[in-house]
This record gives C-alpha cells, structure tokens and sequence, in this order.
C-alpha cells in the first residue's frame, strides 16, 4: 500500500541534542498525526496536527502542518533517554473513513 | 478514558490452528480499526466499522480473516487455519468517527506468532 516518505530512517544522538524528522508525500493531506512506539507497544498519539501552516507544541515536541499540506515536520528539544523510540507520521486524507496512510517510521536512539 | 484495550497481549500458536483477538475501543468512540504490523514497518490498515457496521475491508484481508463487532462496542478479529506468514502483532484502534479531529487511538496490541 501506499506510504510516506519519512526521514530519517534513525537516529542516534547525545542527551540533550535537539532532533528533527520529517515526512513528505506526493498527496494532500487534511490531517497529519505523528505517533512514537515502544518496542511490544502499540502507537501513542503524540501530535494531532489539522491546518495547513498549524504549528502545535506538545512538552518538548513541536509538529507543523506544511503549508502545501504534503510535509510535516517533528522536532523534539533537549532530548532525554525516554525519548527513545521509533517515531511514525500519518496522514489522512479528505474523505470519510479516516484509514491512515503510514511512515516507515524513524527510529531514535538517545546515548545518555 | 481507559483507553484501547486489547486481549490476549500474546498468542503463539500452530500452524493451521484458529485465533481469535478481543479488542474493547474508548467508549465514547463510533469508529474501530483493525490493523497489522510487522518489524520495521508501520501499521498497514486491514479494517474499519462505523457502530456495527463493517464499512472497509483492505485486500490484505483474505478469506481466512473475519471481523465482527456485534454490538457496536467490543470487536472480534479472528484468523482461521493459520499460516507462519500470518505472525505480527495486530493493532485495533478507534476513533470519533464525525468529529474531523478525532485522530485515532491505539492499543497495545496483540502479537501473534505463528510456529
């Protein structure tokens, strides 16, 4: 099926460095979700993201919504070893059964 | 809100037995989806219902799958004659299907592995 473009694929940074991951896609989208999973864990909602040029913050992560609506970014400030895990965009597009199409996800690893 | 829950958490069984997985969604939400997962890759999308209506079915949905949610609350995910390619975990997940900001919500799965 069809999927994002999402990069990195990982990532291996020092505590306290900031990280940056985006997803593109040859589409629109009307939503774009970003989700981390832990390893034997389902996906957790991080950032819900619904208008072209939204930029939303969450703690330490911040997400923005493109302004062409096929990109989205995720930044995550001053990292900490929790932080460690793989980080997934999704994006949906207009319609009405809200299916998400996925990121091959990137995997963060935090060196304490 | 106690989230999605999913049961059992782990399945290992025979090839060419049947399985069967339990999801419980947020009770608020209208929507459940059905999807799987395996290593390096994102969940792939297998099927939704609005209440008690089955409304998609991906083709990776063969013959051997069925979904049922009978009442509009809990759902049932059953794999019949298991095969070894079917291992992976199954993810549900649900929604509040007529808002437009009701991102989905995941459980913690159920990883089946199929010897």
């Amino acid at each position: 099926g069809q999927q994002l473009n999402q990069s990195p694929q990982s990532m291996f940074i020092q505590e306290g460095e900031d990280v940056s991951m985006n997803c593109t896609s040859s589409s629109i989208f009307n939503t774009w979700l970003w989700y981390k999973q832990e390893p034997g864990e389902g996906p957790v909602l991080l950032i819900a993201l619904y208008k072209a040029g939204e930029l939303t913050s969450n703690g330490r992560l911040t997400a923005q919504f493109g302004i062409t609506r096929k990109d989205s970014f995720l930044n995550i400030s001053a990292s900490i070893p929790s932080d460690v895990g793989i980080y997934f965009c999704a994006g949906q597009r207009a319609g009405n059964n809200r299916k998400l199409i996925w990121g091959l996800g990137t995997s963060l690893a935090v060196n304490p | 809100d106690t989230g999605v829950s999913q049961d059992p958490r782990h399945k290992i069984t025979k090839r060419g037995q049947n399985v069967t997985f339990r999801c419980d969604p947020i009770s608020e939400h209208n929507r459940l989806y059905w999807y799987r997962q395996t290593l390096g890759q994102g969940p792939e999308f297998l099927t939704y219902f609005q209440n008690e209506a089955q409304l998609e079915k991906s083709r990776l949905l063969s013959d051997r799958f069925s979904a049922e949610r009978p009442k509009g609350s809990f759902s049932t995910l059953e794999i019949q004659r298991t095969e070894q390619g079917d291992s992976a975990m199954y993810l549900c997940a649900s929604s509040y299907g007529t808002a437009y900001n009701s991102p989905l919500h995941f459980g913690n799965g159920t990883r089946l592995t199929v010897t």
